[in-house]
C-alpha cells in the first residue's frame, strides 16, 4: 500500500524567508501528485498538480518538483508571507480514483 | 461562487443512530468523492462516483453507503453510527476522473461528526 510522509510535521519561519516542504512516497508507480493547502476549519484548496511525466510546476511564488524514481516531491515557497500560514498536504494518485494523502506540514509564517 | 457545499457543518450522534451527509457541487463536475480526515492520518477515500449513476468503494467503505442522486449531489449515509466513525468528512468533486486526468479535486469545508 502506498504511504505518503511529510516531514516536518510543523515549521515556523520569519516573514520573507524562502522555504521548502517535503513529501515522500513509497511506491513510485504514480499517475500524478498534488499539493493542497488547508486552512483551519476549512477544506482543501488545490495548489499545484504535477503529472508523472513532469518534473515541476509553478504558480506564482510556489514551485513544486517531482522526482518519481526517488519517491520525492518538494514544494518551494518564495518570500513567505503571514497569509501563507496553513497546513500543506501532498497527495499521490496511484489508481483511477484513489488519492493517498500525507498528514501534512503545518506552516507558521511569523510577521 | 459556492463550489462544493456540505451540510451539516457539525453533528453529534449517539451510537446506533443513522444520518446522511449531503454534498452538492455547482461546477458541472462529473466526479465526486467522500473522504474522512482523522488526527495523525491523511485523508482516506470512503467512496467515489466517477460519473452520474456510478459509485465505487474507496479505501475505507465499511459502515457507509452513498447515493449519487444526480450530477450535482452525492450523499453519504451512516446506517448505524459507531464511535470509530467520529471524524471530519470532506466531499470533493473534479471535472473528470481517471488516472490521466489533470483536473484537480475541489473540496467542501467539511462536516465535523462526533459519535458518542
Amino acid at each position: 500500500k502506498q504511504e505518503v510522509t511529510q516531514i516536518p510535521a510543523a515549521l515556523s519561519v520569519p516573514e520573507g524567508e524562502n522555504l521548502v516542504l517535503n513529501c515522500s512516497f513509497t511506491d513510485s508507480a504514480i499517475y500524478n501528485l498534488q499539493w493542497f493547502r488547508q486552512d483551519p476549519g476549512k477544506g482543501l484548496t488545490s495548489l499545484l498538480l504535477i503529472q508523472s511525466s513532469q518534473r515541476e510546476q509553478t504558480s506564482g511564488r510556489l514551485n513544486a518538483s517531482l522526482d518519481k524514481s526517488s519517491g520525492r516531491s518538494t514544494l518551494y515557497i518564495a518570500a513567505s508571507q503571514p497569509g501563507d500560514s496553513a497546513t500543506y498536504l501532498c497527495a499521490v494518485r496511484t489508481g483511477a480514483n484513489n488519492l493517498f494523502f500525507g498528514t501534512g506540514t503545518r506552516l507558521t509564517v511569523i510577521p | 461562487n459556492a463550489g462544493v457545499t456540505q451540510t451539516p457543518k457539525f453533528q453529534v450522534l449517539k451510537t446506533g443512530q443513522s444520518m446522511t451527509l449531503q454534498c452538492a457541487q455547482d461546477m458541472n463536475h462529473n466526479s465526486m468523492y467522500w473522504y474522512r480526515q482523522d488526527p495523525g492520518m491523511g485523508l482516506r477515500l470512503i467512496y467515489y462516483s466517477a460519473s452520474e449513476g456510478t459509485t465505487d468503494k474507496g479505501e475505507v467503505p465499511n459502515g457507509y453507503n452513498v447515493s449519487r442522486l444526480n450530477k450535482r449531489e452525492f450523499s453519504l449515509r451512516l446506517e448505524s453510527a459507531a464511535p470509530s466513525q467520529t471524524s471530519v468528512y470532506f466531499c470533493a468533486s473534479s471535472r473528470e476522473a481517471g488516472p490521466y486526468s489533470n483536473q484537480p479535486q475541489h473540496f467542501g469545508d467539511g462536516t465535523r461528526l462526533s459519535i458518542l
